[in-house]
């Protein structure tokens, strides 16, 4: 089974603290992506990575940073959090889309809450 | 702009059959999915959807009309674990995953 995992499920920070959140999977998926949730709206893309030191922003990548220094790991950065960053945060990672789409695989969420 | 649109809740009784639909606008289109999560965990594969019609697993079903923009998910025999949202994502011509906001399925005994 792919497995996703995320560092921590719930994390409280206080206003301008820097946040790190990890993502490791254990498939060798060259996607990594990370999501927010929050209630009524749909997932939003936050970054992707389709390699190794690579990264693409997503729909909404202000605030935050990520880096992939090795496959399997992905880590989204808030740089100074803020209060409106509080939220679920969702990792996922898939096989590449080159001859057939693949699903993404999340990790079980990380709710962050700033305070 | 791209746009999904999904019902914010159902309510069903267990045992019944409950239809989610999901209307999408999209710049493009590679396929759509659909998801299930449970309250306070990760959203789990249920189906994909790249051709017209209806595909068949177990208790689901999820169905696709290209020319119409639509897309439902069909559970049957419904159990009270069955109570969750439903996401439902399309690939965009650029192969983006666009979310709609999902739908809380509740599931009354």
């Amino acid at each position: 089974d792919v497995k996703v995992t995320q560092s921590s499920r719930y994390l409280v920070k206080r206003t301008g603290e820097k946040v790190f959140l990890e993502c490791v999977q254990d498939m060798d998926h060259e996607n990594m992506f990370w999501y927010r949730q929050d209630p009524g709206l749909g997932l939003r893309l936050i970054y992707f990575s389709y390699d190794v030191k690579m990264k693409e922003k997503g729909d909404i990548p202000e605030g935050y940073s990520v880096s992939r220094e090795k496959k399997e790991r992905f880590s989204l950065i808030l740089e100074s959090a803020s209060t409106n960053q509080t939220s679920m945060y969702l990792c996922a990672s898939s096989p590449p889309t080159r001859e057939k789409v693949n699903e993404q695989f999340f990790g079980p969420g990380t709710r962050l809450t700033v305070l | 702009g791209q746009n999904i649109d999904q019902p914010t809740e159902m309510t069903a009784t267990e045992g019944a059959i409950v239809q989610i639909n999901c209307t999408y606008q999209t710049s493009g289109f590679n396929g759509l999915f659909w998801y299930q999560q449970h309250a306070g965990e990760a959203p789990t594969f249920l189906s994909y959807n790249v051709l017209d019609g209806l595909e068949e697993k177990g208790r689901f079903s999820s169905f696709l009309s290209r020319s119409k923009g639509y897309s439902y998910l069909l559970l049957k025999e419904l159990q009270m674990k069955d109570s969750a949202s439903y996401l439902c994502a399309v690939y965009d011509s650029n192969y983006q995953l666009i979310w709609g906001a999902g739908t809380k399925l509740i599931i009354k005994p």
